[in-house]
């Protein structure tokens, strides 16, 4: 079935320190790709999104491509905030798998001013 | 601003007790999820429906949980009885599925705590 694999952490960096939390996926079909983020005491919203293959989501600074040939989503920020400690979840949605959202284990970020 | 509704938000309640939490979707959309989260085991899927129709309770205990969709408005996920493990995060989200991907809308979540 649908699974998402994203890396372990906590990841701890210093303020405006570049960030990578990695994400790969498997999928039966062609799925859409998401990142949500959970602060504390909130559900999660959505962070950014992709729909097909080589498409770029992008928001607050955040960014991540689709990348079909290495089945990766990767979620990268040039210069991160204290305000963006949180824990990030990739996640899929596929129509094979009757469009229901796959989340993976969620990355826990911590960042020291 | 339109939101997933969930009530209560903390609930605390006797091993063998049975639990109910209420979830309001977003007026329209027509799919609706329930997670469960807990520090060891992540974001479960338990139960999902697609215009009040169940689609998939794989992820549910059978034996004590329920989850339904009265009408629209209104989606339940029901422990009956509950146990000390059954203590987590409920999550419902909500979304527009069926003609493509769906994006989750979460409401806050129910604590639930079974002593």
């Amino acid at each position: 079935g649908d699974s998402v694999t994203q890396m372990e952490g906590p990841v701890t960096l210093s303020e405006e320190a570049f960030l990578t939390i990695n994400c790969t996926y498997t999928a039966t079909g062609y799925p859409s790709l998401f990142w949500y983020v959970q602060y504390p005491g909130e559900g999660l919203q959505l962070l950014l999104k992709a729909t097909k293959a080589d498409d770029k989501g992008s928001n607050k600074g955040f960014e991540a491509t689709y990348r079909k040939e290495t089945t990766s989503f990767h979620l990268e920020k040039g210069s991160v905030q204290v305000s963006d400690s949180a824990v990030y979840f990739c996640a899929l949605s596929d129509r094979t798998g009757g469009f229901k959202t796959i989340f993976g284990a969620g990355t826990r970020l911590f960042v020291k001013a | 601003d339109a939101r997933v509704t969930q009530t209560p938000r903390h609930k605390v309640t006797e091993m063998g007790q049975e639990v109910t939490m209420r979830c309001q979707p977003i007026l329209g959309h027509n799919t609706v999820f329930w997670y469960r989260q807990t520090m060891m085991q992540g974001l479960e899927l338990l139960a999902y429906f697609r215009n009040r129709a169940p689609l998939d309770d794989s992820g549910m205990p059978k034996d004590r949980f329920s989850a339904e969709m009265p009408d629209a408005t209104l989606a339940t996920l029901k422990i009956q009885p509950s146990e000390p493990r059954d203590s987590a995060v409920y999550f419902c989200a909500s979304g527009l599925g069926g003609q493509g991907h769906t994006e989750a809308f979460f409401g806050q979540g129910t604590r639930l705590t079974v002593v």
